[in-house]
């Protein structure tokens, strides 16, 4: 019930495309929903977060939409650029009954291409 | 501010030897978390710390893995006896109190077990 699952596993866009990155929960306390990108020998970085209150959020050329019903939210990279070649990580946590820890997905590894 | 700081950055030990990671948060910071990441694999929840206490250890393993978060210093994982399977990055967190705040990650310990 704590998984969180992740796909595509990788991905290839070209430069200007749109990448996008599904993730699907299972535990429906869950009420924070942020996204990491981590280049190589990095520590993950925040994006993006979301709360399920609301349905998108967008910063940018990034776009997070949030469906509650479905239990499955998605990352959107508009205008998709080489420097965003790393791998992004989806993650959800709740306050109430784990401290806020993060169950991460598998993570996607995003090439793009000049 | 400096952000979380992780170290050494990369650390090499012999099977049997004991693994001594250290993890300073950000400033202000009294939530720390430890995360493992195997190669090609999403991070994995180990440990969640407060000055003093732990809070939750429900993801390290019951033996030869120890956690502490002293009143000054450091937090420090320590692995006893490492064993091959033991080679990976581990990530420290570190977040304010509050409602799923940020949590920002260090750099990481990269740890070979040979």
């Amino acid at each position: 019930q704590q998984q969180v699952k992740q796909s595509p596993q990788s991905l290839i866009v070209q430069k200007g495309g749109i990448s996008i990155i599904n993730c699907a929960y299972e535990n429906t306390a869950f009420d924070y929903f942020p996204w990491y990108q981590q280049f190589p020998g990095k520590g993950p970085a925040l994006l993006i977060a979301i709360r399920p209150d609301v349905s998108e959020k967008k910063e940018g050329r990034f776009t997070i939409s949030f469906n509650k019903s479905a239990k499955q939210f998605s990352l959107h990279i508009m205008d998709s650029q080489p420097g965003d070649s790393a791998t992004y990580f989806c993650a959800a946590s709740t306050e109430e009954t784990s401290g806020s820890r993060l169950t991460f997905g598998e993570g996607t590894q995003l090439t793009v291409n000049p | 501010n400096a952000g979380v700081m992780q170290n050494p950055r990369h650390l090499v030990r012999r099977r049997g030897q004991e693994a001594r990671l250290r993890c300073s948060p950000m400033k202000g910071h009294s939530h720390v978390y430890w995360y493992r990441q195997l190669p090609e694999e999403g991070l994995k929840f180990m440990v969640y710390l407060q000055k003093e206490n732990i809070i939750d250890e429900s993801g390290m393993p019951k033996e030869r893995f120890s956690a502490e978060f002293p009143k000054e210093g450091p937090s420090i994982l320590r692995i006893q006896q490492v064993v091959r399977g033991d080679s990976a990055a581990y990530f420290c967190a570190s977040r304010l109190t509050g409602m799923n705040t940020e949590a920002f990650f260090g750099q990481g310990t990269r740890l070979t077990v040979v």
